[in-house]
């Protein structure tokens, strides 16, 4: 299984970006990466996912270095309801192998 | 698209009782579900995950006869918390993968049922 590391929490301002790194370095070779937003009691939902290289959406971007043992979801202009958790998870549903989540990062963004 | 709803979203109940937590997928069908539990300011574990016509398989540590699931059909997955207790107390969360997707796939979730016992 893929040993997740994130930080525990970050603090940022209104307007900036917002860089969050995870660590996985026993990725297996057909496991992706992916990034979800939970708000209190709220389910988590789904930001990006990426195998390799970069991937940018209409809310993020993600970034995975060659060797693909970390990636780097960036946000970009944050706003005050940007404020969440955020979880990284590493796996491979298509083969049905169990995901695994990190510990999740809490990020504040103050006015 | 791709949404997983759940119900009841909050349940108060007495010790001993049991509660039964539907997951469904409302506009695609899901061949597999995962039941996952989250304690406050805590990572979601999960639990079990739910194939549909089959058994669900369970994490090591999670009792089978205490978290009975069932995934009769390819929208709806149930998990029943039986004989509650205090310590079962927390945010219990599901989600749904499309049937037929390939890896890398994401999973969608519900938004949580919390359980509160007395």
């Amino acid at each position: 299984l893929a040993k997740i590391t994130q930080p525990i929490s970050m603090d940022s301002y209104e307007g900036q970006e917002v860089n969050i790194t995870c660590s996985h370095n026993n990725i297996a070779t057909n496991d992706y990466i992916t990034w979800y937003q939970q708000f209190p009691s709220q389910g988590p939902r789904f930001i990006i996912q990426g195998y390799k290289t970069k991937v940018t959406n209409e809310v993020a971007s993600l970034f995975i270095p060659a060797d693909r043992k970390s990636s780097t979801l960036s946000l970009p202009r944050v706003s005050l309801s940007d404020t969440a958790v955020y979880y990284c998870l590493v796996g491979d549903l298509g083969a049905g192998n169990m995901l695994t989540f990190g510990g999740g990062t809490r990020l504040m963004v103050k006015p | 698209g791709a949404v997983v709803s759940q119900h009841p979203s909050w349940v108060i109940c007495k010790s001993g009782t049991s509660v039964k937590i539907e997951c469904r997928s409302l506009d695609f069908q899901a061949t597999t579900m995962f039941w996952y539990r989250q304690f406050p300011k805590q990572s979601l574990m999960l639990m079990a995950t739910s194939n549909e016509g089959s058994k669900a398989t369970y994490e090591q540590g999670v009792e089978k006869d205490k978290f009975l699931i069932n995934h009769a059909s390819l929208t709806l997955s149930t998990l029943t918390v039986t004989s509650a207790h205090p310590e079962d107390s927390s945010f219990y969360i599901c989600s749904a993968r499309s049937a037929g997707a390939k890896g890398g796939q994401p999973q969608h979730f519900g938004d949580g049922t919390r359980l509160s016992i007395l």
